[in-house]
Formats: C-alpha cells, sequence, structure tokens
C-alpha cells in the first residue's frame, strides 16, 4: 500500500515567492496532519484537519502560512510571501483518526533564498 | 516541565545493544511512540505502548515505560549498522487526542 506521498520533495526558492507544498493521505485515513521540523524547534504540529475540516490551526506561524484540504485525498500547505526563516522540512501525517497511530510522509525540504 | 526531554547522541559498537530515554511530561499520557527518522526521510513508526502497559517486546525491539518517574526506554539488541539514525519519541495527551508531543530526537551512531 502507499504511504503518505508529499510532493515536491525539495523546493528552492526565493525569499517573497509563493509556495505550495502537496500531500495526499493514506486511503481511508480521515486525519491529517501538517508538521514543521527545524533544528532549533524541533517537530511542530502547524494544522490538523479531520474529515476534511481544519480543526486545530493554533500551530500556523502566521497569516502567510495557510491550508486547505479540498476533498479526502488531498491536501496543500502554502506559504505566501516565503522568508528565509520558513527554511525547514515540512511533514504531512495522516492517521485513522484523530487518536490513531500517524504515518509521515518523506517531508519536503523547503529552502527559501 | 512542558518538554519530552531525550539526550541528543548515543555511540554503539555493532552488534552491542543500544538504549534510548526518554522523559515525558503528562503521567496521564495514553499512548507513547517511538519513531526512526533515517537522513532525509520521514518519520517511521518503530513501536508503540499503551500507558497501561510496563513492556513491550517486538522482535530485536523493547519498550519500557516506568509511569512512576514518566520515563520511557527503546532497547534495540544486536544494533547494526541500519540503525543509525535519528529517534523520536513522543507522547499524546489523554485531554487532546490528536495531538503529539515530540522529544528533540537521539542520534544514534552504529560504529562499525
Amino acid at each position: 500500500d502507499a504511504g503518505v506521498i508529499q510532493s515536491p520533495r525539495h523546493e528552492v526558492t526565493e525569499m517573497g515567492q509563493e509556495v505550495t507544498l502537496r500531500c495526499k493521505p493514506i486511503s481511508g485515513h480521515n486525519s491529517l496532519f501538517w508538521y514543521r521540523q527545524t533544528m532549533m524547534r524541533g517537530l511542530e504540529l502547524l494544522i490538523y484537519f479531520n474529515n476534511n475540516v481544519p480543526i486545530d490551526d493554533s500551530g500556523m506561524p502566521e497569516d502567510r502560512f495557510s491550508a486547505k484540504m479540498p476533498n479526502a485525498s488531498f491536501s496543500t500547505l502554502k506559504i505566501q510571501p516565503s522568508e528565509p526563516r520558513d527554511s525547514a522540512v515540512y511533514f504531512c501525517a495522516s492517521s485513522q483518526g484523530p487518536s490513531d497511530t500517524q504515518y509521515f510522509g518523506p517531508g519536503t525540504r523547503l529552502t527559501v533564498l | 516541565g512542558e518538554d519530552v526531554e531525550q539526550s541528543l547522541f548515543l555511540s554503539v559498537r555493532e552488534g552491542d545493544s543500544s538504549v534510548i530515554n526518554c522523559t515525558y511530561t503528562d503521567s496521564s499520557s495514553t499512548y507513547l511512540y517511538w519513531y526512526k527518522q533515517e537522513p532525509g526521510a520521514g518519520l517511521q513508526l518503530l513501536t508503540y505502548i499503551f500507558s497501561n502497559m510496563d513492556m513491550k517486546q517486538d522482535q530485536r525491539l523493547t519498550v519500557l515505560l516506568n509511569k512512576k518517574d514518566k520515563h520511557l526506554s527503546l532497547r534495540i539488541a544486536d544494533t547494526q549498522t541500519g540503525d543509525s539514525a535519528i529517534y523520536f519519541c513522543a507522547e499524546r495527551w489523554m485531554d487532546s487526542s490528536y495531538k503529539l508531543i515530540f522529544g528533540s530526537g537521539t542520534r544514534l551512531l552504529v560504529r562499525p
């Protein structure tokens, strides 16, 4: 079975540009999570969706960040405009339900120059 | 405290056992997890333990849970070079069923 799929795997962009990260959760999973991993702050939960509805976005750093889940098989995380401090690895994870085991995608390594 | 704490680094010789330790925050946490992250890869779930258990064994992996001290450990028997990675422990708080709190990770280096 395919796991969580993320694209792109690597993204290099210039400050001020819009960046869109994509995630396809495991089929049948109703909960989706976006995390950010940095050396300084470790793994941080950015936003959590359940049944395509954002439940907790308290981890979204600021208004430059937005996330959508238009259907059960697709989610995006957008940064507009991007800044160098957004450079990190962004992970998507999914689980069957909110309290079930989370399975992570391979991540997108974002570099903002 | 608010943080899940792990030591930063562990080096062992191939064939020896590795023990990675973690101190978590909430004695009412329901599940505790160990994830493995290889370079350039995502987090791979290794194993988990429910809070009413003291021990769980899965092939080369043994998880020990000390609820009184809020201490979790992962023992890897017969450590191999392929075990070199960063290991994260994570706790799930009982009052927030979806939220995982991760430690900062322990980098395991296995020397030939």
